[in-house]
């Protein structure tokens, strides 16, 4: 079964200590991995891919596909950090696989 | 360049009322997709269209359904409301270039069934 699993609701931080957002995930194949954000009051955004390899605001997350997991981890927390964020895959190119599958996402809480 | 935009912000019915939802992609995106969020369900993959015809679909109800205009613009449909239907309601869109291409959301339906 086709599952993405954020074992935390929330997570809380002190502003400049490390954070990791856990991800792990469930397909047969080989899926895309994202995380998306979602800040108060806006909509919910891309915040980086696994396939761009890209650090966006300091954020970074590699695949493992030996432990199925697409960590998010960023090494100093700022309050500006403080959202919503879901790990998400995607089933790969085209056809069908379009459709994106959340997990129920992690609160990350920054305090000051 | 201007988002996605959902219509309503919110909607109210009753149980057993339709409810129509709306979405309007960015300029240029043929692809437009639904997704459910429900309390402590997250987001889950409703409908996909593209180019005019539904492309894949979640692990819903026939009662949900909706169709995409030669404008891309999409409408979601809800017959026969449930009580727990009252989710948020995202739409998002993309580019349809072959491949995964990012999806841009817009800001949501929040639809509350009494």
């Amino acid at each position: 079964a086709q599952r993405v699993t954020q074992p935390e609701k929330l997570l809380s931080v002190f502003k400049g200590a490390p954070v990791e957002l856990k991800c792990n995930y469930s397909y047969s194949g080989s899926p895309e991995l994202f995380w998306y954000v979602q800040y108060s009051r806006q909509r919910l955004q891309l915040l980086l891919r696994h396939i761009s390899r890209e650090s966006i605001k300091g954020f970074t997350a590699d695949l493992n596909k030996g432990e199925t997991s697409f960590h998010l981890k960023k090494p100093f927390a700022q309050e500006e950090d403080s959202a919503m964020y879901y790990c998400a895959l995607s089933g790969g190119y085209g056809g069908a696989t379009n459709k994106l599958i959340f997990g129920t996402g992690t609160l990350l809480a920054v305090q000051p | 360049e201007a988002g996605v935009t959902q219509s309503p912000t919110h909607l109210i019915k009753t149980r057993g009322q339709q409810a129509t939802l709306r979405c309007s992609p960015i300029s240029g995106h043929t692809s437009v997709y639904w997704y459910q969020q429900a309390l402590g369900l997250g987001l889950q993959f409703l409908l996909w269209y593209d180019e005019g015809e539904e492309r894949n679909r979640g692990n819903f109800p026939p009662r949900f359904s909706g169709r995409q205009f030669p404008n891309y613009s999409s409408e979601l449909n809800v017959n026969a409301l449930e009580l727990e239907d009252s989710a948020l309601y995202l739409c998002a869109s993309s580019l349809d270039r072959g491949g995964y291409n990012e999806q841009f959301f817009g800001p949501g339906t929040r639809l509350t069934v009494l």
